[in-house]
């Protein structure tokens, strides 16, 4: 168990709709990044927060958000959802946010099926 | 942005023997270089990292070796099981990026 918590673990939804996943990084961790991963497209970099604050962009699509809060959960929301959409969605958490990397521990991920 | 290779893509290996990946990567300011192990329905996990100003480091049965001046480097496994079936990412990562890039993966599967 990496201590990082995602829900739901399953979701699945009709084209159009709008989804919120849920991350709850380590305790103490403040950082945390979102990765889409597709069989084809591999583990893709979305988006970073480090203590609430916006850090890092990826290929996050603009129908995509997302924010941390102040107790450091960080919710993805995703609408005007399209097929394609379908992937898992991992969450990552760390204790660095900036100029030093350490370990980021994965969640479970979210199964997100868009039919 | 950073071009990240992976090479092999399968690769499969008898019970003992040993398994080498290699990673290739555009950005020459990367500095940090780790190497995640996702099993089936989990997500990736570290099993073991690297940083610029060393060349080699090995943990048990696992080291990786860089190669700074070619931008490649490498996961040894030695004396392969089958629990080390799984699919082996690299993420080399310039660590003021923010985030961590990550190859496509390799499926390593060991047979008994």
């Amino acid at each position: 168990d990496s201590g990082v918590t995602q829900t739901p673990k399953h979701l699945i939804t009709a084209t159009g709709q709008r989804v919120t996943l849920r991350c709850s990084p380590r305790s103490g961790d403040l950082s945390v990044y979102w990765y889409q991963q597709s069989l084809d497209q591999g583990l893709q970099f979305l988006i970073h927060y480090y203590n609430g604050e916006e850090r890092a962009k990826g290929n996050i699509l603009e129908r995509f958000s997302a924010q941390q809060f102040p107790d450091l959960h960080s919710e993805l929301n995703l609408s005007s959802l399209e097929l394609g959409d379908s992937a898992l969605y991992f969450c990552a958490s760390s204790v660095s946010g900036g100029s030093i990397i350490t370990e980021a521990f994965f969640g479970q991920g979210t199964r997100l099926t868009v039919v | 942005g950073e071009n990240v290779e992976q090479h092999p893509s399968t690769l499969s290996v008898q019970e003992g023997d040993s398994a080498v990946i290699k990673c290739t990567y555009s950005d020459s300011a990367s500095n940090y270089f780790p190497w995640y192990k996702q099993e089936l329905g989990k997500g990736p996990q570290l099993i073991i990292d690297i940083r610029s100003n060393v060349g080699e480091k090995k943990d048990q049965r696992i080291a990786v070796t860089l190669n700074k001046t070619a931008k490649h480097f490498s996961l040894h496994i030695t004396e392969t099981q089958p629990e080390d079936s799984a699919v082996y990412f690299c993420a080399p990562t310039y660590t003021s990026y923010g985030k961590l890039t990550f190859g496509q993966g390799t499926i390593l599967t060991v047979h008994p």
